[in-house]
């Protein structure tokens, strides 16, 4: 089975410094990983994907995350925070069993201070 | 943009009615799933569609259905709504592992 764990539900942040969003996963199956981020009022836009190339994988928006599969986890960081990234973000990992499922976080909630 | 469309954008309904609520897919697409967002929660799994079967589904009650059409457009349907169904229903579509979500539905049930 699998699952995901986004080990914290808000994170604030000052403008201009780094950025650690924390998500550990579970899974039975080479998974696909994925951070999604969530603007309030919106959809889900996609930020950046893992499915076993590079461990490390650069998104948009200057985000990017490591998969590391001794310790389960996909950290999502960014180097210097900017007031537009205050959103909901997703942890989502995908593995196909029969069919492909997506199976979310919590989420977590980062407040950017000016 | 993802090129997937959902309608209404809003709905209001009340305990006890039924609701359709629709999907049209990226072009190409031939995958569809839905998500319920309860506020304050991430996405739940209600099912997936492909080539207008149901091939998976999440934890939810049978009151809960779907319909994929030829042209991969779909429908989720709803009967005898509960307050606990007020939520933002997401549709994705994609074609292999990607998923491309709609911008929501967001239902309210009073």
């Amino acid at each position: 089975a699998q699952s995901v764990t986004q080990l914290d539900s808000h994170v604030s942040v000052s403008e201009g410094t780094p950025v650690l969003l924390r998500c550990n996963y579970s899974s039975s199956y080479s998974p696909s990983l994925f951070w999604y981020v969530q603007h309030p009022n919106k959809g889900l836009q996609l930020l950046l994907k893992y499915t076993s190339a590079a461990t490390l994988v650069k998104g948009i928006n200057g985000f990017e995350a490591e998969f590391k599969k001794s310790e389960t986890s996909f950290h999502l960081t960014k180097p210097s925070a900017h007031m537009s990234d205050a959103a909901e973000y997703f942890c989502v990992v995908s593995a196909y069993s029969g069919t492909y499922k997506y199976i979310f976080g919590t989420g977590t909630r980062l407040k950017v201070l000016a | 943009e993802t090129g997937v469309t959902q309608s209404p954008t809003h709905l209001i309904k009340t305990r006890g009615q039924q609701v359709t609520l629709r999907c049209s897919s990226q072009s190409g697409h031939n995958t569809v799933s839905w998500y319920q967002q309860a506020l304050g929660q991430g996405p739940q799994f209600i099912f997936q569609y492909y080539r207008e079967e149901e091939n998976g589904r999440g934890n939810f009650p049978p009151r809960f259905s779907g319909l994929q059409f030829p042209n991969y457009s779909s429908e989720l349907n709803v009967n005898a709504l509960e307050l606990d169904d007020s939520a933002l229903y997401l549709c994705a579509s994609r074609t292999g592992g990607e998923q491309f979500f709609g911008p929501g539905t967001r239902l309210t049930v009073l």
